[in-house]
């Protein structure tokens, strides 16, 4: 299937730092999505980006979307312990969601 | 506003048993799907609905797993028999419209098939 790599798996950061994942496709994305999942939790939408080179700010965290639309970034700045959990990017497929295996994020206090 | 409620939130139950599994979609929204998320597949989608009607269930893993959706304010996910291997959380999500739209999941239902 027309799946998104996400890189990498596991992301362990210091309380502070910043930090990028990364969703890739070998096929280009009508659109791509993000999701937040907290541990026992479930997975919550974070953002949509449709346009080539789109970028995005929801407070500490930075969305784009590459210029050929096969891939696409999360950077958190600052990073805090709320920021535990695993993010998901996830693209459409018709009315299917394909979700990425994500990049689950500890952080060190 | 209330999301979307699944019930029960966790069921332990024995090998062979029948498990139902139940969720209420956002009011309004016409399409639902289910999920199950697993340590080793991640979050595969099992059955898609659109105004009721079962469109896609091309990820239902075998006959032992059957999903209705009676009305547009509920749908039920059925294992029978459950076996092990169905040990999972399993999601619904509703959206309003049929592509590109946010997802909103419902809260899960842990199960443990012993």
């Amino acid at each position: 299937g027309q799946q998104v790599m996400q890189i990498p798996q596991y992301q362990h950061v210091q309380e502070g730092e910043d930090f990028t994942t990364y969703c890739n496709s070998s096929t280009t994305l009508s659109n791509i999505q993000w999701y937040k999942q907290r541990p026992g939790g479930h997975p919550v939408f974070l953002i949509q980006l449709v346009k080539s080179g789109e970028v995005k700010k929801q407070k500490r965290l930075t969305f784009q979307f590459g210029e050929a639309k096969k891939n696409s970034s999360l950077h958190i700045t600052a990073t805090q312990t709320t920021d535990v959990g695993t993010y998901f990017c996830a693209r459409y497929n018709d009315y299917k969601l394909s979700f990425g295996a994500g990049t689950t994020v500890t952080v060190r206090a | 506003d209330a999301g979307v409620i699944q019930s029960p939130r966790h069921e332990v139950t024995e090998m062979g048993q029948e498990v139902t599994l139940r969720c209420k979609p956002i009011s309004g929204h016409n399409s639902l799907f289910w999920y199950r998320q697993t340590m080793m597949r991640g979050l595969e989608l099992l059955i898609y609905f659109n105004n009721n009607v079962p469109i896609d269930d091309s990820g239902m893993p075998e006959d032992r797993f059957s999903a209705k959706m009676p009305n547009a304010s509920f749908s039920t996910l059925k294992i029978q028999p459950s076996e092990p291997r169905d040990s999972a959380v399993y999601f619904c999500a509703s959206t309003p419209g049929t592509s590109y739209n946010e997802q909103f999941f419902g809260p899960g239902t842990r199960l443990t098939v012993l």
